[in-house]
């Protein structure tokens, strides 16, 4: 089973900055099947990015992916007030398909 | 329009059992993988397993097999997270996600039941 690791737990910034979140894999995720997600307090997690770089329908351009073989990154270049929320990164390319702990966003 | 609609809260004692449901609409329901997510209040999310509901094929990840069961009902576009005997750890939400085939992500999410294991 692949263990996915994010960091850092908790970064507080400010509206217009930058955030860069990792999220590390203890072997070699399959395809750079990776996705990140954002979830907000009482709602279901949303899909922002798959395949380690490709943004989902309707997610703004601010909100972008890299990496690949264990290391993964999302960038929001901008944040936004709406942005401030928990992101999940999960691994869909081996089976059992894990996620990370999280990392919350939030204002500093 | 793709929705999935999940079952409401529930309400459980220790040793009872209980079958969760999530119901598609807007797509050919058998031919997509449902999968199960379980969140632990304040905690992050877990994947349980994903089922396809067109030959019920099922995989479960190591830290759920034999203590849930994932099953379907094609004909009526339902899918069911069931236990049998509940703990009091199993109190959390679960949300059911659709994904296209087993290597794609989760776009597509129910609203989450919320499962209480109280004495």
């Amino acid at each position: 089973e692949i263990v996915l690791t994010q960091s850092p737990g908790t970064l507080s910034l400010s509206p217009g900055e930058r955030a860069t979140l990792s999220c590390r894999a203890s072997q070699s995720v399959t395809g750079s099947y990776v996705a990140w997600y954002q979830q907000k307090p009482g709602q279901a997690p949303r899909l922002l990015i798959y395949g380690a770089f490709s943004r989902a329908t309707g997610i703004p351009d601010r909100f972008s992916g890299s990496g690949s073989g264990t290391d993964f990154t999302l960038t929001i270049s901008r944040l936004e007030p709406e942005d401030f929320a928990v992101y999940h990164c999960q691994q869909y390319g081996n089976l059992p398909f894990t996620f990370g702990p999280g990392t919350k966003v939030d204002i500093k | 329009e793709v929705q999935l609609v999940q079952s409401e809260a529930a309400v459980k004692q220790p040793g009872e059992s209980l079958k969760i449901s999530c119901k598609g609409s807007g797509y050919d329901f058998p031919n997509y993988w449902i999968a199960w997510v379980r969140q632990m209040p304040g905690k992050g999310l877990e994947w349980m397993g994903i089922i396809y509901p067109a030959d019920s094929d099922t995989r479960y990840s190591p830290s759920f097999q034999g203590q849930v069961t994932i099953s379907g009902d094609k004909s009526i576009s339902t899918a069911y997270l069931q236990w049998t005997t509940l703990k009091a750890s199993d109190s959390a939400m679960y949300y059911c996600a659709r994904i296209s085939h087993t290597s794609s992500p989760m776009a597509y999410w129910g609203q989450g039941t919320l499962v209480t294991v109280s004495s």
